[in-house]
């Protein structure tokens, strides 16, 4: 059953420490979105690769967080320094993008953040 | 740049009554839609999506939805809801190559009262 594949599931960190969040999409999928979700705000989009390039990463805080693609099995976005405002639930979906059916994404089960 | 409205953010409704989750989306191109729903402690799961062709699509969990190009909507719906419906429900709209990006709405969470 393919499935998208966050590592790790929960994450407690002190503030200004590094934090990585992995991704292994879908084999064969084309699309990966990063979203952070808060009570507050929501679902927000962070960032999104296709056939892994950044297309659009306007959601994210340039100065703290940057989000790659080293190759097509494995995504990170990572958080550096970390700070208490960063405590949310990470989610990364893939999906496959193709003409004139737009791109449904498959989530995986996040990663949540505690920034202490 | 595609936007989506959920208005309502609670839905309250008695088991085995019927339902409806509303959306509103707005572009300026085609687009597809979708509804996402979010248990606790979970992910999220693809329940229906519009792409093309008939307006009216079936999901799982019994769950359909109605495409309206002219009220730009695309409503959920479920004739008789379970305990087991208890979650988040997400609308999104993505668009084609360039426009791809899924963006969500705020959410609705259904509750359903023995």
């Amino acid at each position: 059953d393919a499935r998208v594949t966050q590592t790790p599931r929960h994450k407690v960190t002190e503030m200004g420490q590094e934090v990585t969040m992995r991704c292994q999409p879908i084999l064969g999928h084309n699309t990966v979105f990063w979203y952070r979700q808060t009570m507050m705000q929501g679902l927000e989009l962070l960032a999104y690769f296709r056939n892994r390039a950044p297309l659009d990463d306007s959601g994210m805080p340039k100065d703290r967080f940057s989000a790659e693609m080293p190759d097509a099995t494995l995504a990170t976005l990572k958080i550096q320094p970390s700070e208490p405002r960063d405590s949310a639930v990470y989610f990364c979906a893939s999906g496959l993008t193709r003409d004139r059916a737009g791109t449904e994404a498959f989530f995986g089960q996040g990663t949540r953040l505690t920034v202490v | 740049a595609q936007s989506v409205t959920q208005l309502d953010s609670q839905v309250p409704v008695f088991e085995e009554a019927p339902v409806e989750l509303r959306c509103n989306y707005s572009s300026s191109v085609s687009v597809y839609l979708f509804w996402y729903v979010q248990y606790p402690n979970q992910g999220l799961q693809l329940l229906l999506k519009y792409l093309s062709g008939s307006t009216l699509v079936k999901g799982i969990n019994g769950f359909e939805a109605e495409f309206n190009k002219s009220q730009t909507s695309f409503h959920l719906r479920k004739p008789s809801v379970h305990i087991s419906d208890t979650a988040e429900y997400f609308c999104a709209v993505s668009a084609n190559f360039g426009n791809e990006k899924l963006t969500f709405g705020t959410g609705t969470r259904l509750t359903i009262i023995p």
